[in-house]
């Protein structure tokens, strides 16, 4: 398994400034991952955090607005630029084990984000 | 990309009671995971499947993989209070790297 930590746990954040996530593995993993989760909803990808890399962006996710850093095997960032209120949501830190052919995702606590 | 439908959205059950939820995909899956998460968690993985046909069980918890490998099912028997959470499948396609995740399913416990 892996334990993941991210921080910071929640932010109260004014328009137009910008925040930087943290997420720590506590080990080496093959892929990390960022999503974001609206109240009540289920979770959508954001990108996949690809190391040494630029990451790869799903449909409707820009780098601009989400620069993501993965500097090493245990270690990303997600960014999230000139918030609005429409920012506000869990963003959430995963990260995939692969071993052989079975691989498994675990995630983070997730960063509570409030954009006022 | 791959459509995963999660039914029921919400069950209300007594405790006691037995549950079941499933999530069907527009494509064929490799793996199957059920999660579950708590207000102010992350989801929190409670089985992995890798085979079709596969069964696996966790404490009260079973889940399949479908033959079909585009269904998957879990069953929680004789539910207790903490049982309450939302639940969420996923699923990864064939040489997919990222998981997809059904709506999920919010489970109220009456005691």
């Amino acid at each position: 398994s892996a334990v993941i930590s991210q921080k910071p746990s929640r932010d109260i954040c004014q328009r137009g400034t910008s925040l930087t996530i943290q997420c720590q593995v506590d080990s080496q993993v093959t892929m990390m991952f960022w999503y974001r989760q609206q109240p009540g909803q289920s979770l959508t990808l954001i990108a996949t955090a690809n190391q040494g890399s630029e990451a790869t962006y799903e449909s409707g996710f820009v780098i601009d607005k989400f620069p993501i850093s993965r500097p090493n095997l245990t270690f990303s960032t997600l960014t999230v630029s000139n918030m609005s209120p429409e920012d506000s949501s869990i963003y959430l830190c995963s990260a995939a084990v692969s071993r052989s052919s079975t691989d498994t995702q675990y995630f983070g606590p997730g960063t509570r984000l409030t954009v006022l | 990309g791959q459509q995963l439908n999660q039914s029921p959205q919400s069950m209300f059950i007594q405790e006691g009671e037995d549950v079941s939820m499933n999530c069907t995909s527009s494509s064929i899956f490799n793996t199957w995971l059920w999660y579950k998460q708590d207000p102010g968690e992350g989801p929190v993985l409670l089985i992995a499947l890798y085979k079709a046909g596969e069964l696996t069980s966790n404490g009260r918890l079973t889940a399949q993989f479908g033959i079909t490998r585009k269904d998957s099912f879990l069953n929680i028997s004789a539910s207790i209070p903490s049982d309450v959470g939302i639940y969420f499948c996923a699923g990864r396609a064939y040489n997919n790297n990222d998981m997809r995740f059904g709506a999920g399913t919010r489970l109220t416990v009456k005691p």
